[in-house]
């Protein structure tokens, strides 16, 4: 069975730093791209990073570049992602994802979500 | 980057009724090398992570009832739910999988009249 489970979450004051984690399981992690998405209270989904299957490649969304960084470490199976000069509005749950496919066809992988909170 | 436009921000429908909802992408999301729409549906309830029920725009994921249904192409695309489940109350995204950054839509709320 997949499983995704993100951890580090937590409450951090505005221009602090955390470090998410997420640990995967029930699959061949170092086979898949995988991704970072978020959702702020009561707004809308938002792709924030990927990553490629060796870590050589990495994208990520306007809002974030040169904030976040994300990597892998495919020999523990886990994905990270470093958020520096944290901002009120980077609150929001974190959801690591990915898509079992060899294409981008939709994200049918999810973790649980952690919680990030910016504030002071 | 691609603007995913959904409609509308939330929909009331009587249990057993149909709903409808709608999305736009600001470009073609129809990859022509494979004629393939890179358009994904979600549903989300709370405190729960994101549900994929269609890739391709219209193909179904394993599990997902019958009464959920994916069209369009292009820039137009429809999530359809024929007949109204309890279960259903959730809010449903759209996202578009054809170039990053791999932007959703606003979601719309769909609840019971």
């Amino acid at each position: 069975e997949v499983q995704l489970v993100e951890s580090g979450g937590g409450l951090v004051q505005p221009g602090g730093s955390l470090r998410l984690s997420c640990a995967a399981s029930g699959f061949t992690f170092s086979s898949h791209w995988m991704h970072w998405v978020r959702r702020a209270p009561g707004r809308g989904l938002v792709w924030v990073s990927r990553i490629s299957t060796d870590g050589s490649s990495t994208t990520y969304a306007d809002s974030v570049r040169g904030r976040f960084t994300i990597s892998r470490d495919n020999a523990k199976n886990t994905l990270f992602l470093q958020m520096n000069s944290l901002r009120a509005d980077d609150t929001a749950v974190y959801y690591c994802a990915y898509y079992s496919s060899s294409v981008p066809t939709g994200f049918n992988h999810w973790g649980q979500g952690t919680l990030v909170t910016v504030s002071s | 980057d691609i603007v995913m436009t959904q409609s509308p921000d939330s929909l009331a429908v009587s249990l057993g009724e149909r709903a409808t909802i709608n999305c736009r992408s600001s470009q073609s999301v129809l990859y022509s090398s494979n004629n393939k729409n890179y358009l994904a549906w979600y549903q989300q309830k709370p405190g729960q992570p994101p549900k994929l029920l269609f890739t391709w725009a219209s193909t179904r994921e394993s599990g997902v009832p019958d009464r959920f249904s994916g069209s369009g192409s292009g820039t137009d695309f429809t999530l359809t739910i024929s007949s109204l489940q309890a279960e259903d109350v959730a809010v449903y995204y759209c996202q578009q999988c054809y170039t990053t950054p791999y932007t959703f839509g606003r979601g719309t709320k769909l609840e019971i009249k």
